[in-house]
């Protein structure tokens, strides 16, 4: 089981807006940095956004991260078929010596 | 830009010792390098359809940390003259069957603390 807390799917159609949650705790996410991660099957997961909220070089502007408190979103609007793929949030974790945790993993499908 | 790649057995028997090496290229890994400092150097495994996991990571010094559900069965050494790092996972079971990725985890040194950077990764199966 994950540390970080996602739903396993969301979808939505070409254009739409769709946005991921990705729920932790004050040793995590409340104190630290949120990471989003994109993986298409086959390939290592590629850094989306960093820092909470900065998009990677080339990484679209319809894709944007927030956080507030223990939790954190990434929001993907004008939904594009080529971004079906599963995203993961990770952050640092304070607890246990310091080390990184992730989330379970949401499967993004487009309509 | 720090790189990594994997090598390692890609198949596994149960009971055996997993081992990987990671080489890392365009930075250094030794303790004297400004590289060193900005980074843990660590191992990130992903089971087929589920989400990546922490398995450990050693920092500059030679100090390492490790999940606890794994603790007792894994080692992380570095061989500095080679810039390389090795991780070890003994007495492995098919729960152990997963993507094994090399990391790097930059340390609160770097611009972007926990930000983890993989290599291309290697598949490993543990059957017999």
């Amino acid at each position: 089981q994950s540390v970080l807390t996602q739903p396993p799917s969301a979808s939505g159609t070409p254009g739409q807006r769709v946005t991921i949650s990705c729920s932790g705790s004050i040793s995590n996410i409340g104190s630290n940095y949120v990471y989003w991660y994109q993986q298409v099957p086959g390939t290592a997961p590629k850094l989306l956004i960093f820092r909470n909220k900065h998009r990677s070089s080339g990484v679209p502007d319809r894709f944007s991260g927030s956080k507030a408190g223990t939790s954190a979103s990434l929001d993907i609007s004008g939904l594009r078929s080529e971004d079906e793929a599963v995203y993961f949030c990770s952050a640092w974790d304070d607890s246990l010596g310091g080390h990184v945790v992730f989330g379970g993993g949401t499967n993004l499908t487009v309509l | 830009q720090v790189q990594l790649q994997e090598s390692g057995s890609g198949l596994v028997k149960p009971s055996e010792t997993l081992s990987l090496t990671c080489t890392v290229s365009g930075g250094s890994i030794s303790g004297d390098s400004a590289s060193s400092d900005s980074y843990y150097w660590g191992c990130i495994r992903q089971p087929p359809g589920k989400g990546p996991e922490w398995i450990g990571h050693i920092d500059s010094s030679g100090s390492t940390n490790f999940n606890p559900s794994l603790k007792s069965r894994v080692t992380i050494s570095v061989a500095t003259s080679k810039n390389q790092f090795s991780v070890k996972l003994s007495s492995v079971t098919a729960a152990d069957t997963a993507m094994y990725y090399c990391a790097t985890i930059e340390t609160k040194y770097n611009l972007s603390p926990g930000s983890v950077s993989l290599g291309q990764g290697t598949l490993v199966t543990v059957s017999s």
